[in-house]
């Protein structure tokens, strides 16, 4: 079955650039749409983005200034970018697969907790 | 930020029927399929209901969902301790952004 995982840095510094990218193993990234989901401690599930396997994206307002994601079709991967991080930006972030777009996330990646720090 | 409501907390005892509302609007809930998420502590979310009433493969039926209008419904009949988890709704807006409800911590009496 279809396994997503989450990689990159766990600590990232104020005002720099949030990477992390999601390997999906035991099936293909095409005809899917891919999803970036967050939760800060102690609080709920926010809706980052996705972007669908013809590349076309749709992110958070709040966030569309500073996200972009991306596909790499030939690794299997997509990737989320956060630029401008501050501490608001800690959370465990989790990627998905969405089918056809209407928050129907299955399945979920394990989760990443990024921590904004100096 | 987020525009779908939830009760913050519900409970019952084990065999009981637990109900969690979702409030949103015309353009996200009242247009789009609703659907529910399980969270457990330190795990990733399970999809439990999706498009409004339909149960992914393994997913026991004593969970429905039902949708009215601008609000959505998540029911759990026969309530196990196993179920004490948080639960959230999630549904597109027509803002062109998903959005998630507040969440419902389920605690077994």
């Amino acid at each position: 079955q279809v396994q997503l995982q989450e990689s990159g840095p766990g600590l990232v510094k104020p005002s720099e650039t949030l990477s992390l990218t999601c390997s999906v193993s035991g099936g293909s990234i095409n005809n899917y749409y891919w999803g970036w989901i967050r939760q800060p401690p102690g609080k709920g599930l926010e809706w980052i983005g996705y972007i669908s396997y013809t590349a076309s994206s749709y992110y958070n307002p709040s966030l569309k200034s500073r996200v972009t994601m991306s596909l790499d079709k030939s690794k299997n991967q997509f990737s989320l970018k956060l630029a401008s991080v501050t501490a608001a930006d800690t959370a465990v972030y989790y990627c998905a697969r969405d089918h056809g777009g209407w928050l129907q996330f299955d399945p979920w990646g394990q989760g990443t907790l990024v921590t904004v720090s100096s | 930020q987020s525009v779908l409501t939830q009760p913050p907390s519900a409970s019952g005892t084990p065999g009981q029927r637990v109900t969690i509302s979702c409030s949103g609007s015309s353009s996200n809930i009242g247009s789009n399929p609703v659907n529910w998420y399980q969270h457990l502590p330190g795990t990733a979310p399970k999809l439990l209901i999706y498009s409004n009433n339909q149960r992914p493969s393994g997913v026991p039926d004593r969970f429905s969902g039902s949708k009215s209008g601008t609000s959505a419904s998540l029911a759990i009949s026969g309530l196990r301790s196993e179920d004490e988890a948080d639960y959230y709704c999630a549904a597109w807006d027509d803002s062109l952004m998903g959005v998630f409800g507040t969440g419902t911590k389920v605690t077994v009496l």
